[in-house]
């Protein structure tokens, strides 16, 4: 099992681009999650998705950002019209449907950097 | 609202002397909390959560529903333990199920000195 996966791990962008992060989960994990992680603070809670449903988007800013799970394919994670202010590690985890299974394996994240 | 806080940001220690990492919780219902290691260059992994009650690498942590703690302890403190240390708390529902969103304290980053 190769572990959650994140790509690209390194993204540029000038402002007004748009940032396309994707993530695939572990094999047999249909949860996703996705944090975001400022300089020098922790990671923030941004999105709660299943397949083909956002359960939980409280933590995602109101405009330019959205994020979809297809039935087919990476979770991806979308910034419209990037700013400075974006510029984070961007982390994906993922966990399974069980109940009392419910640990998050986490990728090893996309750092986007706005020029 | 749920909140983790982790006072220290950075902590260094001897080999072979004691260590705590510090974390304390502010959430309304009954929390889930881990322990989670990052190593120079690794990816974020679990280190441990508090309902398994187990020692990994021979940290511990006991939740304190009192003082709201789950501070990370270790005894003998090893060079290689030497990484960043981020305590968090999972809470949150969806159509009344309990899912593990996690809320991060902003991390410590440990290092053992030889």
């Amino acid at each position: 099992n190769a572990g959650v996966m994140q790509n690209p791990r390194h993204l540029v962008r000038r402002r007004g681009q748009e940032a396309r992060l994707r993530c695939s989960p572990m094999k047999g994990h249909s949860h996703v999650y996705w944090y975001r992680q400022l300089p020098e603070e922790g990671l923030k809670f941004m999105v709660y998705l299943q397949k083909e449903n956002i359960i939980d988007e409280s933590g995602m800013p109101k405009e330019r950002f959205s994020a979809e799970f297809p039935k087919e394919g990476p979770s991806i994670l979308r910034i419209q019209q990037v700013v400075r202010g974006d510029s984070a590690a961007y982390f994906c985890a993922s966990s399974t449907e069980e109940v009392g299974q419910e640990t998050q394996y986490f990728g090893p994240g996309t750092r986007l950097l706005v020029l | 609202a749920q909140r983790v806080t982790q006072p220290e940001k950075l902590l260094s220690v001897f080999k072979g002397a004691p260590v705590e990492l510090k974390c304390n919780y502010s959430y309304s219902g009954s929390p889930e909390l881990f322990w989670y290691v990052q190593y120079s260059r690794q990816r974020l992994q679990l280190l441990l959560r508090h309902i398994s009650r187990e020692s990994i690498k021979g940290f511990t942590a006991d939740l304190n529903k009192g003082e709201t703690s789950f501070h990370l302890k270790k005894p003998f403190a090893q060079e290689e333990d030497s990484a960043m240390y981020y305590c968090a708390l999972s809470g949150g529902y969806a159509g009344g199920t309990s899912y593990g969103k996690l809320t991060f304290g902003q991390g410590t980053i440990l290092t053992v000195h030889p």
